[in-house]
């Protein structure tokens, strides 16, 4: 059974550094992209990149591009997502999701974790 | 890139049929069948319910079905019940610069 299995909440001070991760289980690490996504209160659901954990090689969204670094473990089957010079409206919750390493599944996030939720407040 | 756009609320009676729209541009929905939907309910991480623009994932409800026209998508909620409120967001390829483009999410309330 697929399980990802995300880091805990978070209370950060603007400017400061986040790391979350994400431990995958049940299935191939190798064999998906993991993504994350992340939405803030009240906002709808935002795409911040994806890594291949087989070659480390990351996708980023043009938003995060130079703030967000995304790495992997893979004996022990982990994502890390890194986004740095936090600010306010960087609060939100953050999911990793899974999705198959095909060209048809580019945007198919078949397993998410269960969020990361982020504060950034002084 | 922006936001696909879909509308902020649709609502239906149970045992009705609705449908949401997710409307882009040539750079993605217009480009790609690559446009997948997903059920958010509040506390709860979301779930897949339409990849490759109109397949369901073994286990969804196949009151749940997708399309996709011109620069268009669509999810068609049929035989609508309480547990189908929820807020769905699409989201589209956007090709290898932008790669990934969520909509603005819709509020589905069931009357």
């Amino acid at each position: 059974q697929v399980h990802l299995v995300q880091s805990g909440a978070e209370v950060m001070k603007p400017g400061a550094s986040l790391k979350v991760s994400c431990k995958a289980s049940g299935y191939t690490f190798s064999d998906y992209y993991m993504h994350w996504v992340r939405q803030a209160p009240g906002q709808g659901l935002e795409w911040m990149g994806r890594i291949n954990p087989n070659s480390g090689g990351t996708n980023y969204g043009q938003k995060f591009q130079g703030r967000v670094t995304m790495t992997r473990d893979t004996s022990i089957s982990t994502v890390y997502m890194e986004l740095r010079s936090l600010r306010s409206d960087d609060t939100a919750v953050y999911y990793c999701a899974r999705a198959p390493n095909t060209i048809f599944g580019l945007v198919t996030f078949d397993y998410w974790g269960q969020g990361t939720l982020v504060t950034v407040s002084s | 890139q922006s936001a696909l756009t879909q509308p902020a609320s649709v609502s239906g009676s149970p045992g009705q049929s609705i449908t949401i729209s997710c409307t882009g541009t040539i750079n993605d929905i217009g480009s790609y069948d690559l446009v997948s939907w997903y059920q958010l309910h509040p506390g709860k991480a979301p779930k897949l319910i339409i990849f490759e623009a109109s397949k369901g994932p073994s286990g969804v409800s196949h009151r749940f079905s997708g399309s996709k026209s011109g620069n268009t998508a669509s999810l068609t909620i049929s035989g609508l019940q309480a547990e189908d409120e929820a807020d769905y967001y699409c989201c589209s390829y956007a090709g290898s610069s932008t790669f990934s483009v969520f909509g603005s999410g819709t509020k589905v309330t069931v009357l």
